[in-house]
């Protein structure tokens, strides 16, 4: 299994451009969310979705859009790149277990905005 | 603000020997997790330790909790250099969205050869 991926690795914007992070993942979980991480600020939540159709705000969502088509892909959107966007995002799916929640989270997309 | 804090921010240690990070929490919790972070790379699970346990082991991980200080400790004993990484608490909070974690800034540790 790939687990969680997430493409682009790297990307440069110039302020204004839009683009979209790809996020997909191959073990059927439910939840799937984006975060993003900034020096000294730990993770952040984005955005996230409990299952395909919805999703919902999380701490930090303003200059992002997600959608959740299919349970495989989430797709974060930036409509207009800030050099405030400029950050770390990682990608993560879980599913709710007996235990808890547990993450399992894509290798990252450094973004940078100029 | 931070659900989790983890103390300290930084530790720097000789390879053998043992490394303690701790989590503070502000609010009630179904459980708290921790994970490792080696530098550019994501976040890897390690160990998960719900409300109603004290404490918890994984191999050379140790995990306490204790819900009356609202803490937990990781404990990583022997450590390697391999250990070397960001280690970061994050919570589940009790009566939340049992999806939403809430991580904190992290330790970052260094093991020395």
């Amino acid at each position: 299994n790939a687990g969680v991926t997430q493409t682009p690795k790297f990307q440069v914007l110039k302020t204004g451009q839009s683009m979209t992070l790809q996020c997909a993942q191959d073990m059927n979980h439910e939840y799937m969310s984006w975060y993003r991480q900034d020096p000294g600020m730990g993770l952040r939540l984005i955005h996230y979705s409990v299952g395909a159709g919805i999703t919902d705000q999380g701490e930090v969502p303003n200059g992002y859009n997600v959608s959740r088509s299919t349970t495989e892909d989430f797709p974060l959107r930036l409509l207009s790149a800030a050099p405030s966007q400029t950050s770390v995002y990682f990608c993560a799916s879980s599913y709710l277990g007996p235990g808890g929640n547990t993450i399992y989270f894509g290798e990252g997309s450094w973004l940078t905005v100029v | 603000s931070q659900q989790g804090e983890e103390d300290p921010q930084a530790l720097s240690i000789q390879e053998g020997e043992n490394a303690t990070m701790n989590c503070s929490y502000k609010t009630s919790i179904n459980n708290l997790q921790w994970y490792r972070q080696n530098s550019g790379r994501g976040l890897v699970h390690l160990i998960l330790i719900r409300s109603n346990e004290r404490e918890k082991h994984s191999g050379r991980l140790r995990v306490t909790l204790d819900t009356s200080k609202k803490s937990s400790s990781l404990l990583i004993t022997a450590s390697r250099a391999a250990d070397t990484a960001s280690y970061f608490c994050a919570t589940d909070l009790s009566g939340g969205s049992n999806y939403k974690l809430t991580f904190g800034k992290g330790t970052l540790l260094t093991v020395n050869p």
